[in-house]
């Protein structure tokens, strides 16, 4: 167990719609990272918070959008969604606000959409 | 940009030695780390190298060569658990990317 926690476990919705999902960090950690992995497909790295706010981007679509939040908690807004987006999206955290130490990975949350 | 690669696929028996590459493309390098990631599991982290060389955890080695934009993890004693992806990734400033991952199979 890493620490971080990710809700829902799983999510099964239809094409057009829109989707919120949660992440609690580790205890103390100040970053979050949300990355997306296709199935048999590696990471790929979305948007990092660090205290509050947006410190990296990678390849986010526009129709995703992240926040974190005062308790540290951030969400990632997925919406229209679309077959494609169906995907494992996995939170993490960190101490630190640069991206190369350590980081701890939630169990992720498994998107269908039908 | 940033891009790396590694091997798609590696086979080994248990009790041996595996190495799997990672070569990278990047601009405002920070280091390379590396995750282990079972099947459907999340990913954790295993090393990371911030300097040129070696450096060691246990029965897993991670190597640098900034000159050479080029690492490695060395798995040695492998066990059947050990069977899983292994992802290589880079930072930056401001981004972060990861190898398409290798898939080691370990036979008994």
């Amino acid at each position: 167990d890493s620490g971080v926690t990710q809700t829902p476990k799983h999510l099964i919705t239809a094409t057009g719609q829109r989707v919120t999902l949660r992440c609690s960090p580790r205890s103390g950690d100040l970053s979050v990272y949300w990355y997306q992995q296709s199935l048999d497909q590696g990471l790929q790295f979305l948007i990092q918070y660090y205290n509050g706010e947006e410190r990296a981007k990678g390849n986010i679509l526009e129709r995703f959008s992240a926040q974190q939040f005062p308790d540290l908690h951030s969400e990632l807004n997925l919406s229209s969604l679309e077959l494609g987006d169906s995907a494992l999206y996995f939170c993490a955290s960190s101490v630190a606000e640069t991206s190369f130490n350590e980081q701890f990975f939630g169990p992720g949350t498994r998107l269908t959409v039908l | 940009g940033q891009s790396l690669e590694q091997p798609s696929e590696v086979t080994a028996v248990e009790g041996a030695i595996v190495q799997i590459n990672c070569t990278y493309q990047t601009s405002g390098f920070y280091g390379l780390s590396w995750y282990q990631q079972h099947d459907g599991g999340a990913p954790t982290f295993l090393s990371y190298n911030a300097l040129d060389g070696l450096e060691e955890t246990g029965r897993f080695s991670s190597f640098l060569s900034r000159s050479d934009s080029y690492g490695y993890l060395l798995l040695q004693e492998l066990q059947m658990k050990d069977s899983a992806s292994y992802f290589c990734g880079s930072g930056s400033a401001r981004q972060l990317t990861f190898g398409s991952g290798t898939q080691l199979t370990v036979l008994p």
